[in-house]
């Protein structure tokens, strides 16, 4: 299956401590997207990269959340001094520029817990 | 007042029942919409699309839009147990975020024997 991988699929961390997601998605694709989804709501949009180039940022992502792509492959997540108010799931997709326009195929998440 | 609207349910129907979900939108700058289908603990799949006012068959599944009203809808017939997960709404426009979508809260549905 060579679909969006995601990784670690589940994370428990403290308030206070870094973590950092993973997202390789489907290797023509040259658009990736994060999402945040949590409990009962839609997914909700945070960033998205064409190759390595950050082009869009949303104002939920905060000083405290970056976003890499440094080969325009695989991209990171990190949060830092997590809150609890981060806990959700964090939606990781791809797609190739040209494509439907609505067409994103997402990964499973990383669902973060912050105790 | 949200870009989107959804009644996010639960709605529960027996099997063989013909499902209805709908969405609302505020923006008519809107152009692109979708439905994707969201298993417990998955991430969501495109289910549908469509980019024009009237009606889009695929199988089981008919998604409608009206421009006019703003108003987004999917008909599930036949439903199956299968069919059970969340059903989110999903709608994008043109803008330098490409495929950058605004959905739904979703609605959860329940396909019972």
């Amino acid at each position: 299956d060579t679909g969006v991988s995601q990784d670690p699929r589940h994370k428990i961390t403290k308030r206070g401590q870094n973590v950092t997601f993973r997202c390789d998605p489907i290797s023509e694709h040259n658009r990736l997207y994060w999402y945040r989804q949590t409990l009962g709501q839609g997914p909700e949009f945070l960033t998205y990269f064409q190759n390595e180039a950050q082009l869009e940022k949303s104002r939920l992502l905060s000083d405290r959340f970056s976003a890499e792509r440094p080969k325009g492959s695989f991209s990171t997540l990190e949060i830092q001094r997590t809150e609890q108010g981060d806990s959700a799931m964090y939606l990781c997709a791809s797609t190739e520029a040209g494509g439907p326009p609505g067409e994103l195929f997402f990964g499973e998440g990383s669902r973060l817990t912050v105790l | 007042q949200k870009e989107v609207e959804q009644d996010p349910g639960p709605l529960s129907v027996p099997e063989g029942a013909i499902v209805s979900l709908n969405c609302t939108y505020s923006n008519s700058a809107f152009q692109y919409f979708m439905w994707y289908r969201q298993y417990s603990r998955k991430g969501p799949e495109l289910l549908m699309y469509t980019y024009s006012s009237g009606n889009k068959e695929d199988g089981r599944f008919t998604a409608q839009v009206d421009k006019s009203s703003k108003y987004i809808s999917l008909f599930i017939r036949d439903s199956q147990p299968s069919d059970s997960a969340t059903y989110l709404c999903a709608i994008s426009g043109k803008s330098r975020g490409g495929n950058k979508l605004t959905f739904g809260t979703g609605t959860q549905l329940k396909v019972e024997l």
